[in-house]
Order: C-alpha cells, then sequence, then structure tokens
C-alpha cells in the first residue's frame, strides 16, 4: 500500500524567510497530493492540491512542486509570517482515501 | 464554499455512557465523508468511510459496533462512540468529498473536529 514520509518534523524559521517541507510517497500510481494546515484544536484546512500532471502549482506565498519521477513532493511558504505558525500535513491519494505524512510543526520566529 | 460542520464542538461524558458526533455538509452534497481520530501531535488515523445509504467501510482495527456510522441524507454523517471508555478521549474530525466537484471530486473539506473526554 501507500506509505508517505514527511521531513523535517519540526521546522523554525525567521519571520520573512522562507519555509519548505518535504514528502515521498511510495505508490507510483498515486495522482492527487493535497497540503493541509492545522492550527491547534482545528481540524485540517486545505491550503493547496496539485495532481500528477502538472509539475508545479502557485497561490500567493504558497507553491507546490511535485517530481513524479522521484516520487516526492514539496511545499514552499515564501515571505513568512506568525500566522503562518502551524501544523502542516501532505497527503497522496489514488483511490480517493487520502493516505497522510506525519506533519511538520512550523514555527516562525519574530 | 465548501464547508463542513461538527457538533458538538467539544463533549464531556461518564464512562459507559455513548456520544453522538454530526457532521453536516453545508453547502454540498457529500455521498462520501470520512471519520478520523487524532492522537495529540499526531497525524490523522482513518477510521471509516460512511456511504450516504450504505454500510460504512471500516479500517481494520476499528470496531463497527464501538463506532456506529450512520449516514443518512447527502449533508449529514453522525458518529456515535457506544460505552464509551476513557482510551476513548479524542479528537475526532470528519471530512466529506463534494459530489459535484467534477475532477475535483478527490478533494476532501474538514470538519473543526469535536473533542470528547471520558471521565
Amino acid at each position: 500500500g501507500e506509505n508517505v514520509e514527511q521531513h523535517p518534523s519540526t521546522l523554525s524559521v525567521q519571520e520573512g524567510d522562507s519555509a519548505v517541507i518535504k514528502c515521498t510517497y511510495s505508490d507510483s500510481a498515486s495522482n492527487y497530493f493535497p497540503w493541509y494546515k492545522q492550527e491547534l484544536g482545528k481540524g485540517p484546512q486545505l491550503i493547496i492540491d496539485i495532481r500528477s500532471n502538472v509539475g508545479e502549482k502557485k497561490d500567493q506565498r504558497i507553491a507546490v512542486t511535485l517530481n513524479k519521477t522521484a516520487k516526492h513532493f514539496s511545499l514552499h511558504i515564501t515571505e513568512t509570517q506568525p500566522e503562518d505558525s502551524a501544523v502542516y500535513f501532505c497527503a497522496a491519494s489514488n483511490n480517493y482515501q487520502l493516505i497522510w505524512g506525519a506533519g511538520t510543526k512550523l514555527i516562525i520566529k519574530p | 464554499g465548501a464547508v463542513v460542520s461538527q457538533h458538538p464542538s467539544r463533549v464531556i461524558c461518564k464512562s459507559g455512557t455513548s456520544v453522538k458526533i454530526e457532521c453536516r455538509s453545508l453547502d454540498f452534497q457529500a455521498t462520501t465523508m470520512f471519520w478520523y481520530r487524532q492522537f495529540p501531535k499526531k497525524s490523522l488515523m482513518l477510521m471509516a468511510t460512511s456511504n450516504e445509504g450504505s454500510k460504512a467501510t471500516y479500517e481494520q482495527g476499528v470496531e463497527k459496533d464501538k463506532f456506529l456510522i450512520n449516514h443518512a441524507s447527502l449533508t449529514l454523517s453522525t458518529l456515535t462512540v457506544t460505552s464509551a471508555h476513557p482510551e476513548d478521549s479524542s479528537f475526532y474530525i470528519c471530512s466529506a468529498r463534494d459530489d459535484n466537484s467534477g475532477i475535483h471530486q478527490e478533494t476532501q473539506y474538514f470538519g473543526p473536529g469535536t473533542r470528547l473526554l471520558v471521565l
């Protein structure tokens, strides 16, 4: 079955700098890769997603890249702000069921 | 759009009682909803897939008689934790897929979660 690994588990960056979170997946049939942001005590919120027919997608300060050959995808956040502090989860899917990464706690230092 | 609500947001109950959690898609129809459980500082663990008008599909290790799921309409799924015990204390989160989202149908929209504490 599919397995998703996410790194790092914790990431601390200075406000204004960029943050990059990486995920790898094992099932080459996976074709949908969402990223979710979860704040403390709340449900996950979809922030961006990408499908296997696209290599990169951008939405303002957030971008996701996908390398199908290497089976990895990354989340890039530029010009980080205090409100970006949260736990970020990647996931992969090929049959409508999401397989989740372990999460990355992003800390934005003022 | 694509808003999912959960009720209650938090509940405290005595051991041995049953607790019902509701998950509603507010502005879209959802034939399929998912129920997750999340332990502190951990990832989401899928418990079951809820399908409108049919029996839920439970993940391995999840007791279907313990966690009853009913998906009686296209906008409502309920999870009932029966005879709750302290080890059932957790954060329960539901998600829903929009039936009318076409090629984006695999996208899951999450509710705000329900914090259950069993004393």
